[in-house]
């Protein structure tokens, strides 16, 4: 079946730093890329929509200056947390679908501990 | 109301038993719908996309309500390993990013 890579699976890093988490679709073609958020005992929360070769959706509420995305291919999409504070620690997935009518494959998640 | 709204449970039910659940979305004219699992700190999966004449999978079933707008997962048989989150999603209509609507999730304890 599809399979969407994705790592670090865990990072804790400095507040003021930066993260790059990088998601790759390993034997399909992802023109969309979706970015999602989880706090602990919440459901996903989508944050953007990565598209290949242009410019990222972000939902409202989430800087897009803070949350650069980047998806210079069509098999990978990757999302820097830029100057992390505590409070952007969370648990953050990708998903890509497949085929049209497919249901979505998502990544193992990063989670992104920010002391 | 929420978009997509789901009991957070928890369910606890005793191995062997059957369970069901249900889920309700607001958008009459939404075209998707799916059943994910997700266990504890790890990523959803899917469980089983949902038809509109219903479908089985093995101990699961998944049923559309279109007129009252809800579908439902049934698991008969339960098995410790049934025990996670099921989160219910839906793919509303005209949108050309296929965005998906995430209920909360219901959270399934099976005892033994």
């Amino acid at each position: 079946g599809a399979v969407v890579s994705q790592h670090p699976s865990r990072v804790i890093c400095k507040s003021g730093t930066s993260v790059k988490i990088e998601c790759r679709s390993l034997d399909f073609q992802a023109t969309t890329m979706f970015w999602y958020r989880q706090f602990p005992k919440q459901s996903l929360m989508l944050m953007a929509t990565s598209n290949e070769g242009s410019k990222a959706t972000y939902e409202q509420g989430v800087e897009k200056d803070k949350f650069l995305i980047n998806h210079a291919s069509l098999t990978l999409s990757t999302l820097t947390v830029t100057s992390a504070h505590p409070e952007d620690s969370s648990f953050y997935i990708c998903s890509a679908r497949p085929k049209a009518g497919a249901g979505y494959t998502f990544g193992s998640g990063t989670r992104l501990t920010v002391v | 109301r929420k978009e997509v709204e789901q009991d957070p449970g928890p369910f606890n039910v005793p191995e062997g038993a059957t369970v069901a659940f249900n889920c309700t979305y607001s958008n009459s004219a939404s075209q998707s719908f799916f059943w994910y699992r997700q266990d504890c700190r790890k990523e959803p999966k899917l469980l089983m996309s949902v038809y509109s004449s219903g479908n089985e999978d093995g101990r699961f079933t998944a049923q559309l309500n279109r007129a009252s707008q809800y579908i439902s997962l049934l698991i008969r048989d339960s098995k410790l390993s049934d025990s996670a989150t099921y989160l219910c999603v839906v793919n509303p209509p005209s949108d050309s990013n296929y965005q998906l609507i995430w209920g909360a999730g219901t959270k399934l304890i099976i005892k033994p």
